[in-house]
Protein backbone atom coordinates (compact mmCIF):
# COMPACT_ATOMS: atom_id res chain seq x y z
CA UNK A 1 0.00 0.00 0.00
CA UNK A 2 1.23 3.55 -0.86
CA UNK A 3 1.95 5.53 2.32
CA UNK A 4 3.17 8.82 3.03
CA UNK A 5 4.84 9.87 6.24
CA UNK A 6 5.16 12.88 8.37
CA UNK A 7 6.57 13.98 11.77
CA UNK A 8 4.47 13.74 14.19
CA UNK A 9 5.02 17.32 15.62
CA UNK A 10 6.97 20.31 14.95
CA UNK A 11 7.16 23.46 16.84
CA UNK A 12 8.18 27.38 15.98
CA UNK A 13 8.43 30.32 17.69
CA UNK A 14 5.66 33.27 16.55
CA UNK A 15 7.68 35.31 13.37
CA UNK A 16 9.70 32.31 12.82
CA UNK A 17 9.46 29.62 9.93
CA UNK A 18 8.09 26.36 9.93
CA UNK A 19 8.75 23.63 7.47
CA UNK A 20 6.58 20.34 7.91
CA UNK A 21 7.52 17.63 5.13
CA UNK A 22 5.78 14.60 3.45
CA UNK A 23 7.96 11.34 2.76
CA UNK A 24 6.33 9.41 -0.36
CA UNK A 25 7.20 5.57 0.01
CA UNK A 26 7.73 5.05 -3.80
CA UNK A 27 7.58 6.83 -7.15
CA UNK A 28 6.46 7.96 -9.37
CA UNK A 29 4.91 10.35 -7.22
CA UNK A 30 1.83 12.38 -7.89
CA UNK A 31 0.44 15.84 -6.85
CA UNK A 32 0.42 16.48 -3.22
CA UNK A 33 -2.08 18.43 -1.17
CA UNK A 34 -1.63 20.07 2.18
CA UNK A 35 -4.82 20.61 4.47
CA UNK A 36 -4.96 22.79 7.86
CA UNK A 37 -7.36 21.35 10.68
CA UNK A 38 -7.91 23.07 13.82
CA UNK A 39 -9.70 21.41 16.90
CA UNK A 40 -13.41 20.75 16.47
CA UNK A 41 -13.03 21.98 12.41
CA UNK A 42 -12.82 20.16 9.01
CA UNK A 43 -9.53 20.10 7.16
CA UNK A 44 -9.06 23.17 5.03
CA UNK A 45 -7.41 23.43 1.71
CA UNK A 46 -3.98 25.15 2.13
CA UNK A 47 -2.15 23.68 -0.74
CA UNK A 48 -2.59 21.81 -4.07
CA UNK A 49 -0.59 20.44 -6.62
CA UNK A 50 2.63 20.61 -4.74
CA UNK A 51 2.64 24.39 -4.71
CA UNK A 52 -0.52 26.06 -5.67
CA UNK A 53 -2.06 28.18 -3.04
CA UNK A 54 -6.21 28.47 -3.08
CA UNK A 55 -7.32 31.09 -3.32
CA UNK A 56 -8.22 33.21 0.25
CA UNK A 57 -5.41 31.34 1.70
CA UNK A 58 -2.69 33.38 3.25
CA UNK A 59 0.46 34.08 1.08
CA UNK A 60 2.68 32.80 4.12
CA UNK A 61 1.66 29.05 3.47
CA UNK A 62 3.87 27.88 0.83
CA UNK A 63 4.83 24.20 -0.65
CA UNK A 64 7.79 22.69 -2.67
CA UNK A 65 8.51 18.96 -4.11
CA UNK A 66 11.61 17.30 -4.30
CA UNK A 67 12.07 14.00 -5.33
CA UNK A 68 9.70 11.56 -3.29
CA UNK A 69 8.97 14.58 -0.82
CA UNK A 70 6.60 17.21 -0.32
CA UNK A 71 7.03 20.45 2.14
CA UNK A 72 4.98 22.53 3.21
CA UNK A 73 6.53 25.94 4.57
CA UNK A 74 4.63 28.70 6.69
CA UNK A 75 6.65 31.75 6.69
CA UNK A 76 6.09 34.18 9.86
CA UNK A 77 4.49 32.08 11.99
CA UNK A 78 1.47 33.54 13.85
CA UNK A 79 -0.72 31.84 16.60
CA UNK A 80 -3.12 31.19 14.38
CA UNK A 81 -1.65 29.02 12.01
CA UNK A 82 -1.12 26.31 15.51
CA UNK A 83 -3.23 23.37 13.58
CA UNK A 84 -2.82 19.48 12.80
CA UNK A 85 -1.60 19.93 8.77
CA UNK A 86 -2.03 16.82 6.43
CA UNK A 87 -0.56 16.00 3.24
CA UNK A 88 -2.14 14.16 0.91
CA UNK A 89 -2.01 12.10 -2.41
CA UNK A 90 -2.47 9.34 -4.87
CA UNK A 91 -0.92 6.05 -5.46
CA UNK A 92 0.93 5.67 -8.68
CA UNK A 93 -2.49 4.87 -10.73
CA UNK A 94 -4.24 8.31 -9.53
CA UNK A 95 -7.20 5.73 -8.21
CA UNK A 96 -6.28 5.27 -4.81
CA UNK A 97 -6.22 8.08 -2.07
CA UNK A 98 -4.08 8.42 0.56
CA UNK A 99 -3.52 11.07 4.05
CA UNK A 100 -0.11 11.13 5.78
CA UNK A 101 -0.73 10.76 9.65
CA UNK A 102 -0.68 14.06 10.09
CA UNK A 103 1.29 16.76 11.69
CA UNK A 104 1.14 18.89 14.76
CA UNK A 105 2.33 22.31 14.71
CA UNK A 106 3.18 24.23 17.72
CA UNK A 107 3.30 27.82 17.92
CA UNK A 108 5.36 28.48 21.29
CA UNK B 1 -20.86 28.86 -2.83
CA UNK B 2 -21.06 24.50 -2.74
CA UNK B 3 -21.73 23.44 0.94
CA UNK B 4 -21.67 19.84 1.77
CA UNK B 5 -23.88 18.81 5.01
CA UNK B 6 -23.92 15.17 6.14
CA UNK B 7 -26.50 13.52 7.53
CA UNK B 8 -27.55 10.07 9.51
CA UNK B 9 -27.85 8.37 13.05
CA UNK B 10 -24.73 9.19 15.05
CA UNK B 11 -25.40 5.78 16.74
CA UNK B 12 -25.34 2.49 15.63
CA UNK B 13 -24.78 -0.95 16.63
CA UNK B 14 -22.33 -3.41 16.04
CA UNK B 15 -22.68 -5.72 13.25
CA UNK B 16 -25.33 -3.01 11.82
CA UNK B 17 -24.96 -1.04 8.49
CA UNK B 18 -24.05 2.46 8.98
CA UNK B 19 -25.84 4.71 7.00
CA UNK B 20 -24.86 8.68 5.79
CA UNK B 21 -26.01 10.35 3.47
CA UNK B 22 -24.26 13.77 2.34
CA UNK B 23 -26.20 16.87 0.76
CA UNK B 24 -24.82 19.23 -2.31
CA UNK B 25 -26.29 23.11 -2.21
CA UNK B 26 -25.19 25.79 -4.31
CA UNK B 27 -23.85 23.63 -7.14
CA UNK B 28 -24.28 20.69 -9.66
CA UNK B 29 -23.44 16.85 -8.24
CA UNK B 30 -23.48 15.48 -11.77
CA UNK B 31 -20.75 17.78 -12.85
CA UNK B 32 -17.62 16.02 -14.62
CA UNK B 33 -15.72 18.40 -13.05
CA UNK B 34 -16.18 16.90 -9.69
CA UNK B 35 -16.19 13.37 -7.71
CA UNK B 36 -17.19 12.99 -4.54
CA UNK B 37 -15.94 11.89 -1.42
CA UNK B 38 -15.99 10.02 1.96
CA UNK B 39 -13.52 10.23 4.55
CA UNK B 40 -13.41 9.54 8.43
CA UNK B 41 -10.91 10.71 11.52
CA UNK B 42 -11.07 8.15 14.05
CA UNK B 43 -11.12 10.31 17.46
CA UNK B 44 -7.68 11.95 18.67
CA UNK B 45 -5.97 10.61 14.98
CA UNK B 46 -6.01 11.39 11.73
CA UNK B 47 -7.71 11.71 8.07
CA UNK B 48 -8.48 8.04 6.33
CA UNK B 49 -9.79 8.62 2.93
CA UNK B 50 -13.11 5.54 2.82
CA UNK B 51 -13.59 5.87 -1.02
CA UNK B 52 -15.46 8.36 -3.98
CA UNK B 53 -17.78 8.27 -6.30
CA UNK B 54 -17.85 9.47 -9.75
CA UNK B 55 -19.74 11.84 -12.01
CA UNK B 56 -20.37 8.88 -13.94
CA UNK B 57 -21.94 6.46 -10.67
CA UNK B 58 -18.14 4.63 -11.03
CA UNK B 59 -16.76 4.48 -7.51
CA UNK B 60 -13.46 3.46 -5.59
CA UNK B 61 -12.27 2.80 -2.31
CA UNK B 62 -9.85 2.19 0.18
CA UNK B 63 -8.79 -1.40 -0.16
CA UNK B 64 -8.44 -1.65 3.76
CA UNK B 65 -12.04 -1.44 4.13
CA UNK B 66 -12.68 -4.57 2.23
CA UNK B 67 -16.05 -4.81 0.51
CA UNK B 68 -17.71 -3.43 3.36
CA UNK B 69 -18.42 -0.07 2.13
CA UNK B 70 -21.06 1.12 -0.64
CA UNK B 71 -21.05 4.51 -2.41
CA UNK B 72 -23.97 5.71 -4.19
CA UNK B 73 -25.58 8.79 -5.29
CA UNK B 74 -28.93 10.35 -5.64
CA UNK B 75 -28.67 13.10 -8.69
CA UNK B 76 -32.31 14.22 -8.55
CA UNK B 77 -31.78 14.71 -4.59
CA UNK B 78 -28.22 16.22 -4.89
CA UNK B 79 -27.10 13.48 -2.42
CA UNK B 80 -24.31 11.05 -2.08
CA UNK B 81 -23.70 8.46 0.17
CA UNK B 82 -21.99 6.00 2.22
CA UNK B 83 -23.10 2.09 3.35
CA UNK B 84 -20.16 0.79 5.69
CA UNK B 85 -21.73 -3.09 7.13
CA UNK B 86 -21.06 -5.35 9.55
CA UNK B 87 -19.40 -2.49 11.53
CA UNK B 88 -17.24 -2.77 15.02
CA UNK B 89 -16.14 -0.19 17.34
CA UNK B 90 -13.43 0.49 14.87
CA UNK B 91 -15.40 2.36 13.10
CA UNK B 92 -16.42 5.06 15.32
CA UNK B 93 -15.24 8.17 13.91
CA UNK B 94 -16.02 11.63 12.74
CA UNK B 95 -17.34 11.14 8.79
CA UNK B 96 -16.79 13.54 6.37
CA UNK B 97 -18.41 13.94 3.03
CA UNK B 98 -15.85 16.13 0.24
CA UNK B 99 -15.57 17.22 -3.10
CA UNK B 100 -12.85 15.97 -5.28
CA UNK B 101 -12.14 18.90 -7.45
CA UNK B 102 -10.57 18.41 -10.97
CA UNK B 103 -6.97 19.66 -9.75
CA UNK B 104 -7.54 16.64 -7.59
CA UNK B 105 -7.96 17.91 -3.86
CA UNK B 106 -10.63 17.87 -1.45
CA UNK B 107 -11.75 21.57 -1.87
CA UNK B 108 -14.93 21.63 -0.24
CA UNK B 109 -15.63 19.37 3.10
CA UNK B 110 -19.06 19.14 5.11
CA UNK B 111 -18.65 20.13 8.79
CA UNK B 112 -17.99 16.16 9.71
CA UNK B 113 -20.58 14.09 11.66
CA UNK B 114 -20.24 11.87 14.62
CA UNK B 115 -20.72 8.61 14.61
CA UNK B 116 -20.52 6.07 17.44
CA UNK B 117 -20.59 2.23 17.40
CA UNK B 118 -22.13 1.00 20.58
CA UNK B 119 -24.48 -1.32 21.62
Amino acid sequence: SYELTQPPSVSVSPGQTARITCSADALPKRFAYWYQQKPGQAPVLVIYKDSERPSGIPERFSGSSSGTTVTLTISGVQAEDEADYYCQSADSSGTYLVFGGGTKLTVL
Amino acid sequence: QVQLQESGPGLVKPSQTLSLTCTVSGGSINSGDYNWSWIRQHPGKGLEWIGYIYYSGSTHHNPSLKSRVTISEDTSKKQFSLKVSSVTAADTAVYYCARVSALGAFDVWGQGTMVTVSS
